[in-house]
């Protein structure tokens, strides 16, 4: 079945360096892959999307790269801050539209950022 | 603007018992969900509604029921609560089908005993 898997569950990085998180799709069919970053006791909150068609894509400090040859999807983070520590979930979402737009979650992964 | 609220925030139930959980969205969003959130898993979806007055089934329907009869209000109904719907709870809207930012609420913890 469709599913959207994290290769790792937590990551430490230090305070300035870039953070890369990665994640594994399955389904070739959705339209659109997405980055959401859940702090502690909050909802998920979006960070970053990429249509299917493309493979890079640039928001502020955030780098999203899509390869479907391998069905990867990276989030790239630059000079990483104690604020960015929090889960951060890759989800993919199938544009059909009778299906309401719905978002596919990955299991997430635990950012850490040392001081 | 507030954006989602959920409440309630917090609530213990026992086993059979029946609760309604309430979402309510001031962006005035067609799009409307039901997530539930368990330990080192993504969400998965409940129930999501694409408009006034519609419903429709996600991932995990079973054991909920929920209702849109006003497009800024999703409720999510557990009319027999169960140890395994432990879980917490995530409400989201978003403003039409093709558009991936959807906005999430501050979440409900819900424990069955």
């Amino acid at each position: 079945g469709e599913s959207v898997g994290l290769h790792l569950p937590t990551l430490s990085v230090q305070e300035g360096d870039n953070s890369i998180i990665n994640c594994a799709y399955s389904n070739s069919a959705s339209d659109y892959f997405i980055w959401y970053k859940q702090e502690s006791g909050k909802g998920p909150q979006f960070i970053i999307d990429i249509r299917s068609n493309m493979d890079k894509r640039q928001g502020q400090r955030v780098t999203v790269l899509l390869n479907k040859t391998v069905k990867h999807l990276s989030l790239q983070i630059a000079a990483t801050q104690p604020g960015d520590s929090a889960v951060y979930f890759c989800a993919e979402a199938p544009q059909i539209y009778n299906q309401g737009g719905k978002l596919i979650f990955g299991q997430g992964t635990e950012l850490s950022v040392k001081p | 603007n507030a954006g989602v609220t959920q409440t309630p925030k917090f609530r213990v139930l026992k086993t059979g018992q029946s609760m309604t959980l309430l979402c309510a969205q001031d962006m005035n969003h067609e799009y409307m969900y039901w997530y539930r959130q368990d330990p080192g898993m993504g969400l998965r979806l409940i129930h999501y509604s694409v408009g006034e007055g519609t419903t429709a089934k996600g991932e995990v329907p079973d054991g909920y029921n929920v209702s849109r009869l006003k497009k800024q209000n999703f409720l999510l109904g557990l009319e027999s609560a169960a140890p395994s719907q432990t879980s917490v709870y995530f409400c989201a809207s978003s403003y039409s089908w093709s558009n991936t930012e959807a906005f999430f609420g501050q979440g409900t913890r819900l424990t069955v005993v």
